[in-house]
């Protein structure tokens, strides 16, 4: 079975521009999150999506949003892109949006630098 | 609020030698435990999950440990290789509002001959 894939692998963009990331889950994983990784803060949680629907979402401003396909794969947009965003987006797939016993497949995530 | 404190930040030790990796938490209420192991520049991968019920699971040279009582985790890795150099990162699954996850920062490991 393939792996939890994202496109592009690298990114530059400048302030104010936008950007969209892309997820395509493990072949019958329904639940895509998406998460945020910078040296100082370590893992934020951005969104869940289950089934094309958004079922959590954490503490991030409303440039950050995301959506999922009826094919499971999703898309992670931000806008008036800033310094601070430059990061590793992770995305991981899960089969279901539960139990919590289910462990998460990350994949290699796409990292973004904003100029 | 809901935390996930990981010490040391980061360890260096010699190939062979064994270490242990703590993590403490509040997250509340408890769900599960996770250790996840990231290479640089790839994806976290997952290493061993933990309920409440659980308190010690092992994945070959990886040994977790919970006390759920005290709220502490540890990881410990035996005979090291080179390849573990790596970042290790305890998760926090709490059941209230939707399983959300909670990150400790990580502990960064070099194996070194």
């Amino acid at each position: 079975k393939a792996g939890v894939t994202q496109t592009p692998r690298y990114l530059i963009k400048t302030r104010g521009q936008q950007v969209t990331l892309s997820c395509s889950p493990i072949s019958g994983h329904r639940s895509v999150s998406w998460y945020q990784q910078t040296p100082g803060q370590g893992l934020q949680f951005l969104f869940e999506y289950f089934s094309e629907t958004q079922r959590n979402k954490g503490n991030f401003p409303g440039r950050f949003s995301g959506r999922q396909f009826s094919n499971s794969r999703s898309e992670m947009n931000v806008s008036t892109l800033e310094l601070g965003d430059s990061a590793l987006y992770l995305c991981a797939s899960s089969p279901t949006t539960g139990p919590p016993q289910e462990t998460q497949y990350f994949g290699p995530g796409t990292r973004l630098l904003v100029l | 609020k809901n935390q996930v404190e990981q010490s040391p930040q980061s360890l260096i030790i010699l190939e062979g030698k064994n270490c242990t990796l703590q993590c403490n938490y509040t997250v509340s209420p408890f769900s599960n435990l996770r250790w996840y192991k990231q290479d640089t520049g790839r994806g976290p991968v997952s290493l061993t999950i933990m309920t409440f019920s659980e308190n010690t699971k092992s994945n070959g040279r990886y040994t977790a440990t919970l006390d759920a009582d005290t709220k502490q985790s540890s990881l410990h890795i035996t005979a090291s290789q080179l390849s573990d150099s790596a970042s290790y990162i305890c998760v926090v699954t709490n059941t209230g509002g939707g399983n959300k996850l909670t990150f400790g920062t990580g502990t960064q490991l070099k194996v070194e001959l």
